[in-house]
């Protein structure tokens, strides 16, 4: 059964930082891996996809990479800003069809 | 605009009310999911539907029932409402396997 952690599960840092966020998965068969930002009472944001066969993905300030054989994926967050606060969550998506892991997610705080 | 739509977001009922959660995409994506959110356990997968009258269990379908009678409509029905089942639910669709998904915005369910 596939398993997904993230840690930190809560991390402060002062605007202007950069700083990575880790994810690990126990399967290392996954079809893909998509990052996604929640804030307070809201919905999930996509914000990357990566598929397997792909290293790393990049968007804006922020960049994805994936490691399958150790089962490592990194969110990096380049020059932090307060907008930036919110769950990060990530989602593997492994065995036959549509089935999805999700952590249990990193809660980020950027204090200006 | 492509998006999810998920009704109602807000939902107060009493235990072993029949109650249904419709989810709708204008995406024509081919494949749907149901995620409860529970703090401490993440979202977690309770149904998915790979395309029209295909539909399979994720890993917590009790007490949950699902159809996929249209592409656009997979509305989640829980034929007898119970105080555990009382979480933040999503709907999600895509358009193929690993192409990433898109959420909606949440229905928070309360069972008194």
């Amino acid at each position: 059964k596939q398993e997904v952690t993230q840690i930190p599960a809560a991390l402060s840092v002062p605007e202007g930082e950069n700083l990575v966020l880790n994810c690990s998965f126990t399967d290392s068969a996954i079809y893909n891996l998509q990052w996604f930002r929640q804030d307070p009472g809201k919905g999930l944001t996509s914000l990357l996809l990566i598929q397997s066969s792909q290293r790393e993905q990049t968007s804006g300030r922020l960049n994805a990479s994936l490691d399958k054989s150790s089962g490592r994926s990194t969110l990096y967050i380049a020059a932090s800003q307060p907008g930036d606060s919110a769950t990060y969550l990530c989602a593997v998506l492994s065995g036959g069809y549509q089935k999805v892991t999700f952590g249990t997610g990193t809660k980020l705080q950027v204090i200006p | 605009e492509a998006q999810v739509t998920q009704n109602p977001r807000y939902l107060i009922t009493v235990t072993g009310k029949k109650l249904t959660v419709t989810c709708s995409q204008n995406m024509n994506h081919e494949y749907m999911s149901w995620y409860r959110q529970d703090p401490g356990l993440g979202l977690r997968q309770i149904y998915y539907s790979m395309n029209v009258e295909v539909t399979d269990k994720g890993d917590v379908p009790e007490g949950y029932k699902v159809s996929r009678k249209e592409k656009r409509n997979f509305p989640l029905i829980l034929e007898s409402p119970s105080p555990n089942q009382t979480s933040l639910y999503f709907c999600a669709s895509s358009y193929s396997k690993g192409v990433g998904y898109t959420f909606g915005s949440g229905t928070r369910l309360t069972v008194v």
